[in-house]
């Protein structure tokens, strides 16, 4: 079955404490994306990449890392969550290089930090 | 002012009504448009794609006027299933970056 799937689905941590959301796809896609959801604001991109070892910032891509060493795979790391990260965030993947066209979206990963 | 702006809602319509929305973008080198759907939190989902000829499936027609950048969306004939929030977004692929904005979504309640 094609699919995104993020690991985990909810995570309650602490100020400071490293963690990492993973993002994988079965689906051969060129461009991967993280975003994040708050009420009121909708998504918002925090970074895409669109192939492998290419990543680039998105709107909100203050206090993330990524990186993109295999195609299929696009973790999200938080190096000192910080309250205000606490988020509904969102991975997605599409064929095309440039998130042209269809994204697919995984099941999201509740996050909150004390 | 947003990149993407929608009218926020809620659209309370009864089953069978006709609803329409409204999306515009400030940037006009944006190069492709789309409609989502999500419901209650879950992952936003592809609705339909937004083209400036038009483009139809079933009860939807979108539709795309880019000298007035704006995009629409129109519902016929309401389903209580069609209830959910409609995300329109715009990705800015090109010389801006290949950025994805979505707008922060209309609410749609259909009643029986």
């Amino acid at each position: 079955e094609a699919q995104v799937t993020q690991n985990p689905r909810y995570l309650i941590t602490v100020t400071g404490k490293k963690l990492t959301v993973t993002c994988s796809q079965n689906m051969n896609h060129e461009y991967m994306s993280w975003y994040r959801q708050d009420p009121g604001l909708g998504l918002r991109q925090i970074y895409y990449s669109m192939n492998v070892e290419v990543t680039d910032k998105g709107d909100v891509p203050e206090g993330y890392k990524v990186s993109r060493k295999e195609k299929r795979n696009f973790p999200l790391i938080l190096e000192s969550p910080s309250p205000n990260q606490t988020s509904l965030y969102f991975c997605a993947s599409s064929f095309s290089p440039g998130g042209t066209d269809t994204q697919y979206f995984g099941p999201g990963t509740r996050l909150t930090v004390l | 002012r947003k990149e993407v702006e929608q009218d926020p809602g809620p659209f309370n319509v009864p089953e069978g009504a006709t609803v329409a929305f409204n999306c515009t973008y400030s940037n006009s080198a944006s190069q492709s448009f789309f409609w989502y759907r999500q419901d209650c939190r879950k992952e936003p989902k592809l609705l339909m794609s937004v083209y400036s000829s038009g483009n139809e499936d079933g009860r939807f027609t979108a539709q795309l006027n880019r000298a007035s950048q704006y995009i629409s969306l129109l519902i016929r004939d309401s389903k209580l299933s069609d209830s959910a929030t409609y995300l329109c977004v715009v990705n800015m692929g090109g010389t801006g970056g290949f950025k994805t904005i979505f707008g922060a979504g209309t609410r749609l309640f259909v009643k029986a």
